[in-house]
């Protein structure tokens, strides 16, 4: 069974500063990786997809990474803003043994960006 | 198209009721998801449809819960006799599969729903 986890829970820092969110998954056996960002209530808003083949990939201060032998992937966030406060949540995407894609949802790290 | 809508976007029902949501994805995705969250977590997969097929049910899903698709367009989430553990947020997504490729999940504002 797949497990995602995100360390830390929570990440208070300073405006301006750089920062990295982790995302580690047990089974390497994946199809992509998608980062999210969500709202307090809301819905999440897609950041980054990194197919499987691909190593990361960048938006504007955004940069996610995949490490697939190890499990892991990185959200770097660069120049940080008041605007980034919110949980960013990664989920990874496989295919079972049955053919079917199956999505998991790590815990979220919930971001304070502080004025 | 101005991506994936949910309604109603808050229902309160008394334990026993039953409730259906409805989600509208974006026109040209084939893909469809079902997701719960409750609070501090991140959403679980329920279900999702290919089309109007749906491939893939999560032991979430108990048999109180159904799901359709029916015209493989917007698709409907039934609970039945609920409970005041189904109380949480009903997350839909769209996405579009191609070639075994799995493009980006869209998410829609979600269901809050409040068992009482």
């Amino acid at each position: 069974k797949q497990e995602v986890t995100q360390i830390p829970a929570a990440l208070s820092v300073p405006e301006g500063e750089n920062l990295v969110l982790n995302c580690s998954f047990t089974d390497s056996a994946i199809y992509n990786l998608q980062w999210f960002r969500q709202d307090p209530g809301k819905g999440l808003t897609s950041l980054l997809l990194i197919q499987s083949s691909q190593r990361e990939q960048t938006s504007g201060r955004l940069n996610a990474s995949l490490d697939k032998s190890s499990g892991r992937s990185t959200l770097y966030i660069a120049a940080s803003q008041p605007g980034d406060s919110a949980t960013y949540l990664c989920a990874v995407q496989r295919v079972n043994s049955g053919g079917y894609q199956k999505v998991t949802f790590g815990t979220g790290t919930k971001l304070q960006v502080i004025p | 198209d101005t991506g994936v809508s949910q309604n109603p976007r808050h229902k309160i029902t008394k334990r026993g009721q039953n409730v259906t949501f409805r989600c509208d994805p974006i026109s040209e995705h084939n893909r469809l998801y079902w997701y719960r969250q409750t609070l501090g977590q991140g959403p679980e997969f329920l279900t999702y449809f290919q089309n109007e097929a749906q491939l893939e049910k999560s032991r979430l899903l108990s048999d109180r819960f159904s799901a359709e698709r029916p015209k493989g367009s917007f698709s409907t989430l039934e609970i039945q006799r609920t409970e005041q553990g189904d109380s949480a947020m009903y997350l839909c997504a769209s996405s579009l599969a191609k070639d075994s490729i799995f493009y980006e999940q869209y998410f829609g504002p979600g269901t809050r729903l409040t068992v009482t």
